[in-house]
């Protein structure tokens, strides 16, 4: 079955370190998203990519880089700079079409202590 | 800025009984899709229905249904014979154009309960 793989489900760090959240879909669409989610926040985009090797920032970038070498691929790596960290992380992807929905993965809870 | 506002922080019903989401949101775009989102206990977030804006007709979806106001940005959600598996947080999004293609702004979402 066609789908967006996120692993791990759960990742533990310490304050300071950077660390790669994986994201990984078969679906074979371009557009691929990262977003994060607070409790009473809502999604909030911090990265995407519309295409292969080109990636844009989303609405909170701060302290998050990305890579797209891979039209399947699309990890984020939350570095120490980002100041709080701790968050559910979501990964979705789209196909084209002007109706399309996002797809999306079933998420990685990052605890930063 | 595209906004998305969800005025209902929590909702409760009893099975079988109808709920009504609310939404409303800013754009000043006269063709757009909104979608509304469900994420239960697993986290996983599972389309429940979208809605093209130059469609006149309100999108159905089994139980799940929307009143769509284009003048009053309204864009709600009503459940009938609601179910307890429909437990969940909700969330509406308003889809906004972003460089070559699109991406998705969404509310803050409603917390539903449904109690037996």
């Amino acid at each position: 079955d066609g789908g967006i793989t996120q692993s791990p489900k759960y990742l533990f760090r310490k304050e300071g370190q950077n660390v790669t959240l994986s994201c990984e879909q078969n679906l074979n669409h371009d557009a691929m998203y990262w977003y994060r989610q607070d409790p009473g926040q809502g999604l909030r985009l911090i990265y995407y990519s519309q295409i292969v090797n080109d990636f844009q920032k989303g609405d909170i970038a701060e302290g998050y880089s990305v890579s797209r070498e891979k039209k399947e691929s699309f990890p984020l790596t939350v570095t120490s700079a980002q100041k709080n960290p701790t968050a559910f992380y979501l990964c979705a992807s789209r196909e084209g079409g002007l109706n399309s929905p996002l797809h999306f993965g079933n998420g990685t809870r990052l605890t930063v202590t | 800025a595209q906004t998305v506002t969800q005025s209902q922080p929590e909702m409760s019903v009893q099975e079988a009984e109808t709920v009504t989401l609310s939404c409303t949101y800013d754009t000043s775009e006269s063709d757009y899709y909104l979608f509304w989102y469900k994420q239960p206990p697993s986290r996983q977030m599972i389309l429940v229905i979208r809605q093209e804006a130059y469609k006149q007709q309100n999108a159905t979806e089994n139980r799940f249904s929307v009143n769509f106001q284009k003048a009053a940005k309204s864009f709600s959600l009503k459940i009938s014979d609601s179910q307890l598996g429909d437990a969940a947080m909700y969330f509406c999004a308003y889809r906004r154009k972003i460089d070559s293609g699109y991406a998705l702004n969404f509310g803050k979402g409603t917390s539903l309960l449904v109690t037996p």
